[in-house]
């Protein structure tokens, strides 16, 4: 069983419309997490959730929302895509948001907008 | 910004000892170091962490400095599938509690046949 699952693994689609991306979680952990990984690899925390409360909320635009119905499953809903939005995300989770636990991170879902 | 530094890319022998080596002059007291790797656009791994005392696991081992600003990360015999972009990363305390992964540039690490 894949630990932290993501879906759509790929996305095309063009600017301007609305896309989601869900996560999905099978480990119990209280604490999930949206990652960026950009073209130039650097990877920046989005936003992150514990116990489906927000806990961390980087600068990021408006357009991206998250939702997190249950704490096993945190969804990133991005509206009005822009070119620039192209990207790797990554969702994560981990047991606590305590310093010392390790987060374990999704295959990641490739956005393409063009 | 990331608070470690760490070269940007490593080369290693197959079957050799890969000692990956990161700097973190300013890291506080009660801030832990992790070591994540990522191969080839997966999704990040986790490998290891310590606060002050080495530590070991089936990947790896973690040595940390006595005054904690620097730590080696030592994978005890490479293999082709340990080439990566590996993280060493100070897990910063965000506020209420919670802390984050922040990473940064990491080294590039190759294995060599």
């Amino acid at each position: 069983d894949t630990a932290v699952s993501q879906t759509p693994k790929y996305l095309v689609t063009q600017m301007g419309n609305d896309k989601s991306i869900k996560c999905e979680q099978n480990l119990g952990h209280d604490t999930m997490y949206w990652y960026k990984q950009d073209s130039k690899k650097f990877l920046k925390i989005m936003f992150s959730y514990n116990n489906k409360e927000l806990i961390i909320n980087e600068t990021v635009p408006n357009r991206f929302s998250p939702k997190s119905p249950d704490k096993a499953h945190l969804n990133l809903h991005i509206n009005s895509l822009e070119l620039g939005d192209s990207a790797v995300y990554f969702c994560a989770s981990s047991p606590t948001r305590a310093g010392d636990t390790e987060a374990f991170f999704g295959q990641g879902t490739r956005l393409t907008v063009v | 910004d990331a608070k470690t530094t760490q070269p940007p890319s490593m080369d290693c022998a197959e079957g050799r000892a890969a000692n990956l080596p990161c700097n973190h002059s300013t890291i506080s007291g009660n801030e832990y170091v992790y070591w994540y790797r990522q191969i080839h656009s997966q999704g990040p791994q986790y490998i290891i962490h310590g606060l002050k005392n080495n530590e070991t696991n089936e990947m790896a081992s973690l040595i940390i400095t006595e005054d904690r600003k620097s730590s080696t990360l030592i994978l005890p015999h490479a293999t082709l599938r340990d080439t990566a972009v590996y993280y060493c990363i100070v897990r910063v305390a965000w506020g209420a509690g919670s802390y984050q992964l922040t990473f940064g540039k990491g080294t590039k690490l190759s294995v060599i046949p």
